[in-house]
């Protein structure tokens, strides 16, 4: 399908590690958000890129993480030096503007042990 | 500050019976207002949503009302079916802003058959 495509699906990992989330948004959208979803939490926006603007990374919980979208499509979520309260599943979204709907991929679920 | 609130963590519901899904909003610069439906291991899926120049919004069996004065609204589901047992999020924006969505925290409807 032409959906949005994440991977992996599901990340498991030590304390201390780095780790890279991938997403690759519809093909022709312009916007593309990240959100993380905590055990029994709602959506907690990090960070989006529209078109060729500086992204918007008021969402970021600390330095430790950062995003990159290379060429206006492809984006990737890295946390460095993980930490047992990043556990959750992190969501990516993409539209065709910043005020349409947006559509999901299925997540990455990250487990930091 | 949560701009966008679905008090209801939960609802069960009996099947054919109506669902009424709540949510309220602070921002009175919100005048587009969608609404999302999770399943578990799978991202959110838009479903319904409404602009500010409308009260009413019907697709189906899914009706959304929006309640401008009291920054309130509503999801209504009828009848409502085993398979609409799901995770719903609210979602608000601006559209003269630059800000993405504003998610609620989720409200799990849980219909019994």
């Amino acid at each position: 399908g032409a959906g949005v495509s994440q991977s992996p699906s599901n990340k498991v990992t030590e304390k201390g590690k780095d780790v890279e989330l991938r997403c690759d948004p519809i093909s022709g959208h312009t916007a593309l958000y990240w959100y993380r979803q905590s055990l029994g939490q709602g959506l907690e926006f990090l960070i989006y890129f529209q078109g060729n603007s500086a992204p918007d990374k008021s969402g970021l919980p600390s330095d430790r993480f950062s995003a990159e979208r290379t060429g206006g499509s492809v984006s990737t979520l890295t946390i460095q030096r993980t930490q047992q309260e990043d556990s959750a599943v992190y969501l990516c979204a993409s539209s065709s503007s910043l005020n349409q709907p947006q559509h999901f991929g299925d997540g990455t679920r990250l487990s930091i042990l | 500050d949560q701009q966008v609130k679905q008090n209801s963590p939960s609802l069960s519901v009996q099947e054919g019976r109506i669902s009424i899904l709540n949510c309220d909003y602070t921002n009175s610069m919100f005048d587009y207002f969608l609404w999302y439906k999770k399943y578990p291991a799978e991202g959110p899926t838009f479903l319904i949503s409404i602009s500010s120049i409308k009260d009413k919004n019907e697709d189906g069996r899914f009706t959304v009302f929006l309640n401008k004065s009291a920054k309130h609204l509503s999801l209504h589901i009828v009848p409502s079916q085993p398979g609409d047992s799901a995770v719903y999020f609210c979602a608000a924006i601006s559209n003269s802003g630059n800000t993405p969505l504003v998610f609620g925290k989720g409200t799990r409807l849980s219909v019994i058959a």
